[in-house]
């Protein structure tokens, strides 16, 4: 199975700033015939359940605001937020599904400095 | 606009099984191209995957899990089950429900999440 670890655990950006979140896969899940890596974001607030944010790494996921963009390619990609908002502040996790053995990142946490 | 709501008992006792259903409306659970998928989250902690399946009967479910885990599907209602069997302290969670886009005949991200369901193993 592919292991998926982020970094870092958590961070505090100020308003309007950017905010970068790391992921990384023990195994690169880029599949050459399309191009593609098969990773995905997810944004969860408190009590809430987590909503996509992007996926095949870098599509935005419709009525995603353009500040987030994902980058990246085979094991390490980025997860970045452009100019925090207070409303951006969740738990942030990566998810690998080139296989069917889906494994999620542990989570990242972004705060408001 | 596509809704899924978990439902089953939030209190299950060890050794037992855990039985939740969840209840898709806005759409069709037969549709072409969508997965239907199960995912857990211990409190406090971070996702975990438990399995998805096709309206069909194809079927996918963690390793770690595959020996407890059923999932199974009633097209005649729009809902899909999930059972866990010999359920210990481990197993209390949000279970999370959700729709799954299939690309190549694989489930992939997910896009639709239900609201979650608390599930506590304990005598």
């Amino acid at each position: 199975d592919s292991v998926m670890t982020q970094s870092p655990d958590s961070l505090a950006v100020s308003l309007g700033e950017r905010a970068t979140i790391n992921c990384k896969s023990s195994q690169s899940v880029f599949h050459s015939p399309n191009n593609k890596n098969y990773l995905a974001w997810y944004q969860q607030k408190p009590g809430q359940p987590p909503k996509l944010l992007i996926y095949w790494a870098s599509t935005r996921e419709s009525g995603v605001p353009d500040r987030f963009s994902g980058g990246g390619s085979g094991t390490d990609f980025t997860l970045t937020i452009s100019s925090l908002q207070a409303e951006d502040v969740a738990v942030y996790y990566c998810q690998q599904y080139y296989t069917p053995q889906f494994t999620f990142g542990p989570g990242t946490k972004v705060d408001i400095k | 606009q596509l809704q899924l709501q978990e439902s089953g008992p939030g209190l299950v006792k060890p050794s037992e099984t855990l039985s939740l259903t969840c209840t898709v409306s806005g759409g069709s659970i037969s549709s072409s191209n969508y997965y239907w998928g199960w995912i857990r989250q211990p409190p406090g902690k971070g996702l975990e995957w438990i399995g998805s399946m096709y309206y069909s009967g194809s079927t996918y479910s963690s390793p770690s899990l595959r020996s407890r885990v059923a999932i199974s599907v009633d097209t005649s209602k729009n809902q899909f089950s999930l059972k866990l069997s010999s359920v210990t302290a481990a197993d209390s969670a949000v279970y999370f429900c959700g729709r799954q886009q299939g690309d190549n005949g694989w489930p992939r991200w997910v896009d639709y999440w239900g609201q979650g369901t608390l599930v506590t193993v304990s005598s």
